[in-house]
């Protein structure tokens, strides 16, 4: 069945550190650039870091950059984002998703996971 | 950094048409793409490349691109159509994913 689940979620203090894994089936993981999206409660989606398929490149948006690392697992069909230094304002619910495979920079996500819901909180 | 500008709302009546736009500087030269989010839910992808429908999304759909302003129209809308729709581009210039603030669509 093609699907994206993710996992890792959960309440962290602010400074905190947090892992989010997705595990991917039914498609050539290998072969799609992926993507971690997230959005605050209440708001829109905001882009948060993309990963090509053999990993040479890796983009991040200002917002998080130095603090959260993109990675993945060809072999474990895995998508993962590690998260730093974590603060208030990083809470919501983290998607991943599956770039459509025809050109990494332009493509559309066109499967998306269910949701991570991340709080960041004292 | 690349900005694309919604209008927050839209309504529109079950059968008639709607349209939502996205607003960038030479939008043009970007591709667009629209996601649609019904409340509790991920996003769904409706348009990609300006105006490729994905594979089960209804002919109703379609998209368009041109100068400061790209479009989704929703041809004779239904119930189910209400929801949140966004649009994305990728800026080459920063290399940044940009997505729009969001359409909320109301079906009347």
């Amino acid at each position: 069945e093609l699907q994206l689940v993710e996992s890792g979620g959960g309440l962290v203090k602010p400074g905190g550190s947090l892992r989010l894994s997705c595990a991917a089936s039914g498609f050539t993981f290998s072969s799609h650039g992926m993507h971690w999206i997230r959005q605050a409660p209440g708001k829109g989606l905001e882009w948060v870091s993309s990963i090509i398929g053999n990993s040479r490149y890796i983009y991040y948006a200002d917002s998080v950059k130095g603090r959260f690392t993109i990675s993945r697992d060809n072999a474990k069909n895995s998508l993962y984002l590690q998260m730093n230094s974590l603060r208030a304002e990083d809470t919501g619910v983290f998607y991943c998703a599956r770039g459509v495979g025809r050109h990494f920079d332009q493509d559309g996500f066109d499967l998306w996971g269910q949701g991570a819901l991340v709080t960041v909180s004292s | 950094s690349y900005v694309l500008t919604q209008p927050p709302s839209v309504s529109a009546a079950p059968g008639t048409t709607a349209t939502i736009t996205c607003g960038g500087h030479n939008i043009v030269t970007k591709t667009v793409n629209w996601y649609q989010q019904r409340p509790g839910q991920a996003p769904l992808m409706v348009i990609s490349y300006d105006t490729d429908r994905p594979s089960g999304i209804p002919e109703r759909f379609s998209g368009s691109n041109s100068g400061n302003t790209a479009t989704l129209t929703i041809s004779r809308v239904e119930a189910g159509d209400e929801a949140d729709y966004y649009c994305h581009v990728w800026d080459s210039s920063s290399d940044q994913r940009v997505f729009g603030g969001g359409t909320k669509l109301t079906v009347l």
